[in-house]
């Protein structure tokens, strides 16, 4: 069993619609979330991150982190054609060495928006 | 403030070359990481370097290496190289506190070097 699980899609969904993405992992040391935007032939470029349980919100974009169940989710609101790339799940631990164990990603969901 | 800059952007190998990836890292950063991206899978961590000395390093074997420059800059070494080492390699920067320092980073990636091993 991999640490990160996210399904790999391909999801499309309409223009307006709101989108859900989500990841599951079974790593309990993992303490920072993070949601990563990649485009084609381009670097990731991180859309948010978050430290604990809860909701965070930034513009269209919502965070959601249930450490109990190690589940966490993007929801995009109000999507747009633009919004139409790879989105991966990154995840952090902090080891006695401080913050050298890297960043864990997911496979990447890659999301469609149809105008 | 430049962002993180990457050279190559693309290169082919064949079986058994070593090959030599470059990484800028941003403005005010002290910290760099690489990550190899295959096809169709999310980046693995490969190592992090922090002010020239190694300070991590995930399930990658010895012939992948690496080096930081006094300025920052940062080299990833591969020998030996293998059809699976075929992928992007992208390279992470970030401004940490000091070894540790329990706190997050936040990464800010380059564009990636694709590297192609016949």
């Amino acid at each position: 069993q991999k640490e990160v699980e996210q399904d790999p899609g391909p999801l499309s969904v309409p223009e307006g619609a709101i989108v859900s993405l989500n990841c599951t992992y079974s790593n309990s040391a993992f303490q920072y979330f993070m949601w990563y935007r990649q485009y084609s032939r381009k670097g990731p470029e991180l859309l948010m991150y978050t430290y604990s349980s809860g909701n965070k919100e930034d513009g269209r974009f919502t965070a959601q982190v249930d450490k109990s169940s190690k589940y966490i989710s993007l929801f995009i609101r109000d999507s747009q054609p633009s919004d139409s790339a790879t989105y991966l799940c990154a995840m952090m631990s902090l080891g006695s060495g401080g913050g050298a164990d890297g960043l864990t990603f997911g496979k990447g969901t890659h999301l469609i928006i149809q105008p | 403030e430049t962002g993180v800059t990457q050279s190559p952007t693309h290169l082919i190998k064949t079986r058994g070359q070593q090959v030599t990836l470059r990484c800028s890292s941003q403005s005010g950063h002290n910290t760099v990481s690489w990550y190899q991206q295959a096809l169709g899978q999310g980046p693995q961590f490969i190592f992090q370097y922090y002010r020239e000395e190694e300070n991590g390093r995930g399930n990658f074997p010895p012939r992948f290496s690496g080096l930081q420059f006094p300025n920052y800059s940062s080299e990833l070494n591969v020998n030996a190289l293998e059809l699976d080492d075929s992928a992007l390699y992208l390279c992470a920067s970030s401004a940490s506190r000091g070894r540790g320092w329990l706190t997050y980073n936040e990464q800010f990636f380059g564009p990636g070097t694709r590297l192609t091993v016949l």
